[in-house]
């Protein structure tokens, strides 16, 4: 069961770059690790998603390790409007016990 | 907008009724999946269709029943409703059977009174 700890908040002010990691002690080999972004009373949107090294596309960069039991997702330069909760996902979508988002890490950006 | 829709937007209902929640996915979406999201408990799967057919079950309560229909569309149902059951339903699409990014939909906002 790959399970995934994030931390519970975290704080930036807006143009900082903000790193908010995930562990996955118990990732599988088939394993995707993929990070959503909500805002209250919305759904999820999907953000990135990887499966080793790095990946980057227009908002968002992900670092995984070699031994991909964590990665990072990586903010550049934050504004006002990144305020939200980050939800890490890692599995193999489509099977049972898989499916499972972490607790979330809501961050806050400030002026 | 993901392209995938909800309806209704907002239900109040009673302890012991029963509702239906819809869901439309983006268009070729084969899978569609159900959340819920209380304030205790985040987001929980609930359970995903295929194509018509039932492929993974999460912590779908018995009082709880879904199915997809031939033309994709989803329908939750919940039935002898208790006062937990309030949350916001969400429903998800992907192409694929496993794999893909999955779309969300606005929501469903459930309230039992």
């Amino acid at each position: 069961l790959a399970k995934t700890t994030q931390p519970i908040s975290m704080d930036s002010y807006e143009g900082q770059e903000v790193n908010i990691t995930c562990s996955h002690n118990n990732i599988a080999t088939n394993d995707y690790i993929t990070w959503y972004q909500q805002f209250p009373s919305q759904g999820p949107r999907f953000i990135i998603q990887g499966y080793k090294t790095k990946v980057t596309n227009e908002v968002a960069s992900l670092f995984i390790p070699a031994d991909r039991k964590s990665s990072t997702l990586s903010l550049p330069r934050v504004s006002l409007s990144d305020t939200a909760v980050y939800y890490c996902l890692v599995g193999l979508l489509g099977n049972t016990d898989k499916l499972i988002f972490g607790t979330g890490t809501r961050l806050q950006v400030f002026p | 907008d993901s392209g995938v829709t909800q309806t209704p937007k907002h239900l109040i209902t009673a302890t012991g009724q029963r509702v239906t929640l819809r869901c439309s996915p983006r268009s070729g979406d084969l899978s569609v999946y159900w959340y819920q999201q209380s304030l205790d408990q985040g987001l929980q799967f609930l359970i995903q269709y295929y194509n018509g057919e039932e492929r993974a079950k999460g912590n779908i309560l018995e009082r709880f029943s879904a199915q997809q229909f031939p033309d994709l569309h989803s329908e939750l149902n919940l039935s002898s409703l208790e006062l937990g059951d309030s949350a916001l339903y969400f429903c998800a699409s992907s192409p694929r059977l496993a794999g893909d990014t999955q779309y969300f939909g606005p929501g469903t906002r459930l309230t039992v009174l």
